[in-house]
């Protein structure tokens, strides 16, 4: 099955940039999704389609994907940003479909 | 607005069952396809299952295959999930979330929006 690869943690100091990787086998041919959680709260999505931002979510957030490694970007760090970040893929390449999440990632801001 | 109410959870037996619901309101349920996602207490997200918003496509993960059956009712605009066999390793926040189509493989795409959550507890 498609393994998705996210750091456990990430920390990065108010006003600077985070960036959350997630790894996967050619992930660059899949569209790349990621969500937010904050504690005791419900996921929210914030990029879908590799780039693109819902409508309410800060332009703050940005992504990319190329090759084997998909890339959230969090510009200008707010304390109210940290949270744990998850990636999500469709794997359609094997004869068991799947969705796939990526195992989390928790954004400190110091 | 949009919004997903999950409702069912509870504290249940091993080998016992369960039926989850979700209400939804604020868009065209019958439009849209759907799917259950949970997180075990402490963990991350698992995906649980999927639905088409016909019905006629569905998608389980092998952890609950054979065992949780997802439907609809698109008069009630409601989604359920029947989970029978229950297991201690079933223990998690059940959310429902409304699913996009990638247009490029026709399979799920994203989750947006996400209910609360339901915590459904399997012990003896």
């Amino acid at each position: 099955s498609y393994v998705l690869t996210q750091p456990p943690s990430v920390s990065v100091a108010p006003g600077q940039t985070a960036r959350i990787t997630c790894g996967g086998n050619n992930i660059g041919s899949k569209s790349v999704h990621w969500y937010q959680q904050k504690p005791g709260q419900a996921p929210v999505l914030v990029v879908y389609d590799d780039s693109d931002r819902p409508s309410g979510i800060p332009e703050r957030f940005s992504g990319s994907n190329s090759g084997n490694t998909a890339t959230l970007t969090i510009s200008r760090v707010e304390a109210g940003d940290e949270a744990d970040y998850y990636c999500q893929v469709w794997d359609s390449s094997s004869d068991h479909p799947d969705v796939v999440f990526g195992g989390g990632t928790k954004l400190t801001v110091l | 607005q949009v919004q997903l109410v999950e409702s069912g959870g509870g504290l249940v037996k091993p080998g016992g069952s369960l039926r989850l619901s979700c209400a939804a309101s604020g868009f065209t349920f019958s439009d849209y396809y759907m799917s259950w996602i949970r997180q075990a207490p402490g963990k991350g997200l698992e995906w649980v299952s999927y639905i088409s918003s016909s019905g006629s496509t569905i998608y389980y993960a092998d952890s609950v295959k054979g065992r949780f059956t997802i439907s609809r009712d698109n008069a009630k605009n409601s989604l359920y999930l029947q989970m029978n066999s229950l297991r201690a390793e079933d223990t998690a926040v059940y959310y429902c979330a409304r699913a996009f189509v990638e247009m490029a493989t026709r399979g799920p795409g994203w989750f947006d929006p996400w209910g609360q959550g339901t915590l459904v507890t399997v012990s003896s």
